[in-house]
């Protein structure tokens, strides 16, 4: 596709339950980044991936969140034993080039509800 | 670690007239790189403007300007002749130089009125 996706676009879960949000970047983007916004709040930086690894992890709110990434492409962020706090939209966002031509493209997110 | 604060959660602004939104960030790095994005109801984020630390001269965009005042850690932006389509939160952001790791601010949710 042309751009970042991210799927479900929507998810209601129940809480206690684990959820698994998925982002695909844009092809060749070596960067990727998950953010979390609360409602009609800002952005929280959760985790980046430069390839596969992930140099700083120290965004994540809890060990209940972990991320992977594999092959360099789709990342997946999984929310375990989820939690009514953990509403909120999770955009996931690639980029390519440094410096002064960087640009993050960012998804439409995933909305999640923890009932 | 980088923090980028800006300190005022909403503002208003009056069609066609001038609106400006602070940006202040913390770092220890001297070549950098800030940013502005605007996020619409519609939830993409767009790049509004961007400015490279090692560059005195402020980075204009049309309707849109910034004021970096790198001594004071200061980035702000000035939206002119403002419009109804600006209306949208937007968010400062930083990256240190030679490195993909953007951080952002917690946003300023502006709203322009007819």
């Amino acid at each position: 596709g042309a751009g970042v996706s991210q799927s479900p676009s929507n998810k209601v879960t129940e809480k206690g339950k684990d959820v698994e949000l998925r982002c695909d970047p844009i092809s060749g983007h070596t960067a990727l980044y998950w953010y979390r916004q609360s409602l009609g709040q800002g952005l929280e930086f959760l985790i980046y991936f430069q390839g596969n690894s992930a140099p700083d992890k120290s965004g994540l709110p809890s060990d209940r969140f972990s991320a992977e990434r594999t092959g360099g492409s789709v990342s997946t962020l999984t929310i375990q034993r989820t939690q009514q706090e953990d509403s909120a939209v999770y955009l996931c966002a690639s980029s390519l080039g440094s410096g002064i031509n960087f640009q993050q493209y960012f998804g439409p997110g995933t909305r999640l509800t923890v009932t | 670690a980088q923090t980028v604060t800006q300190s005022q959660p909403e503002m208003s602004v009056q069609e066609a007239e001038t609106v400006t939104l602070s940006c202040t960030y913390d770092t220890s790095e001297n070549n950098y790189y800030l940013f502005w994005y605007k996020q619409p109801p519609s939830r993409q984020m767009i790049l509004v403007i961007r400015q490279e630390a090692y560059k005195q001269q402020n980075a204009t965009e049309n309707r849109f300007s910034v004021n970096f005042q790198k001594a004071a850690k200061s980035f702000s932006l000035k939206i002119s002749d403002s419009q109804l389509g600006d209306t949208a939160m937007y968010f400062c952001a930083f990256m240190k130089h030679e490195t993909d790791d953007m951080r952002f601010g917690a946003g300023t949710r502006l709203t322009v009125k007819p």
